[in-house]
């Protein structure tokens, strides 16, 4: 089946670490990504992972991939208010022809605390 | 650069009317995909064109259609608009289609009364 959990709250303190997980359900998929919404906005990418990789730094942000468990992890170093908002973990499906589709998790709302 | 770019951003239907919502891609992508996103959920694919070529479609019903032209933008159509079609349009950009990179627009928000 095509499904991909993330739990959908977390709260944090501002300065602290923020560790936002997701499982996902097809080995085969080839990339697997974060994106983060803020109210009223669209989805603004922030990293990806391609599938042979364990893991990927950019900046504050530092994402795992566990391909055995199928579990995706996005951590945020140091952080901010302004990180508060709606973040979606998706994988890439592959339909025929080289082509795929995104299914996205229902979102995790990370909460700030100053 | 212009990132992916959407319109109309806000739009008020009745039920029974269509709607047309279009898309222009990041500068030299030439994939197009399409995205609802109703309150509370994660987006659900829609429909993805590559080449001006249908090359994936969602589970939706014949009264979604859409095109992509000769300038790789792209539009989205909705006949017989029903409450439920009241949410979030989202619109990808990629170069390629098979993953990758994948910016999305802004949106455009549909609501049906």
């Amino acid at each position: 089946g095509e499904d991909v959990e993330q739990s959908l709250f977390l709260s944090v303190r501002e300065g602290d670490s923020s560790v936002i997980n997701c499982t996902y359900t097809d080995s085969s998929s080839t990339y697997l990504y974060w994106y983060k919404q803020e109210p009223g906005a669209g989805l603004q990418l922030l990293t990806y992972i391609f599938s042979n990789m364990d893991m990927k730094q950019d900046q504050r942000l530092t994402v795992l991939l566990n391909k055995k468990d199928k579990h995706l992890s996005l951590r945020i170093a140091d952080t901010q208010t302004g990180d508060s908002a709606i973040y979606f973990c998706a994988e890439f499906l592959s339909l025929s022809g080289n082509t795929g589709k995104l299914i996205f998790g229902q979102g995790t709302t990370l909460q700030v605390k100053p | 650069d212009a990132g992916v770019t959407q319109s109309p951003t806000h739009l008020i239907k009745t039920r029974g009317q269509h709607v047309t919502l279009r898309c222009s891609p990041i500068s030299g992508h030439k994939s197009v995909s399409w995205y609802q996103q109703v309150l509370g959920q994660g987006p659900q694919f829609i429909f993805q064109y590559y080449e001006k070529e249908e090359r994936g479609r969602g589970n939706f019903p014949d009264r979604f259609s859409a095109r992509q032209f000769p300038n790789y933008s792209s539009e989205l159509n909705v006949n017989a608009l029903l409450l439920g079609d009241s949410a979030l349009y989202l619109c990808a950009s990629s170069l390629g289609s098979a993953g990758g990179e994948l910016f999305f627009g802004e949106g455009s928000r549909l609501t049906v009364l």
